[in-house]
């Protein structure tokens, strides 16, 4: 079993819709949870974190629920912009390490 | 503001040559990591460093090594290239400790070996 796990997708949505990703992790000692965009050919970036009381940025929230091991990303108003491949991202101490473990990305396309 | 500068952006090796890849940054990040980015696979941590002379592998080390003599820089080497090491590697660096680290990734390296 993949230490975080995510739908590849792809989402086919047009714009202005909403759309929202999941993703599951394995490690229940893991401390940080992130999302990050990647764009086609190009580097991973930090979109947000997630904190355990939920946060929002704009048209993008996240919430993290650690009873389920759970994470999700929800985009409003989608725009043209908004397609990538959305990646999550769990940080883990528990091997005395500290490492990013990603899942394989989710990818989204907005269509006009 | 240069992040996180990764050389070359694209190479080709036959089959047992060996390279290196290099990566630099200027932010003064005491961790440092090298990723592989395989298809459906994600992103896959190779060895990371958190901080000069300090080197540990990650989960696919094999047919890698790293050194950190300096904070900035952080060379992935390939000893004897193999085709299965056709991948997109990724640098990334960010501060050792803080709560919600941030990863810089460089723009990274497409290698193909043939």
């Amino acid at each position: 079993r993949k230490e975080v796990e995510q739908d590849p997708g792809p989402f086919n949505v047009p714009e202005g819709a909403t759309v929202a990703f999941n993703c599951t992790y394995s490690n229940s000692a893991s401390q940080s949870f992130f999302w990050y965009r990647q764009d086609c050919r190009k580097e991973p970036k930090l979109l947000m974190s997630v904190y355990s009381s939920g946060n929002e940025d704009g048209r993008f929230t996240a919430q993290l629920n650690r009873a389920s091991q759970y994470i999700s990303l929800l985009i409003r108003d989608s725009k043209l912009s908004d397609s990538a491949t959305y990646l999550c991202v769990v940080n883990s101490m528990d091997t005395g390490r500290r490492a990013l473990t990603f899942g394989s990305g989710t990818r989204l396309q907005v269509q006009p | 503001n240069a992040g996180v500068t990764q050389t070359p952006k694209f190479q080709v090796l036959k089959t047992g040559q060996s390279m290196t890849l290099q990566c630099a940054q200027d932010m003064n990040h005491e961790y440092m990591s090298w990723y592989r980015q395989d298809p459906g696979m994600g992103l896959r941590l190779i060895h990371y460093s958190v901080g000069a002379g300090i080197t540990d592998q990650g989960e696919v080390p094999n047919g890698y090594n790293v050194s950190r003599s300096t904070t900035e820089d952080f060379p992935l080497r390939l000893l004897s290239a193999a085709p299965s090491q056709t991948s997109v590697y990724f640098c990334a660096s960010s501060y050792q400790e803080g709560g919600q680290p941030e990863a810089f990734f460089g723009q990274g390296t497409r290698l193909t070996v043939v």
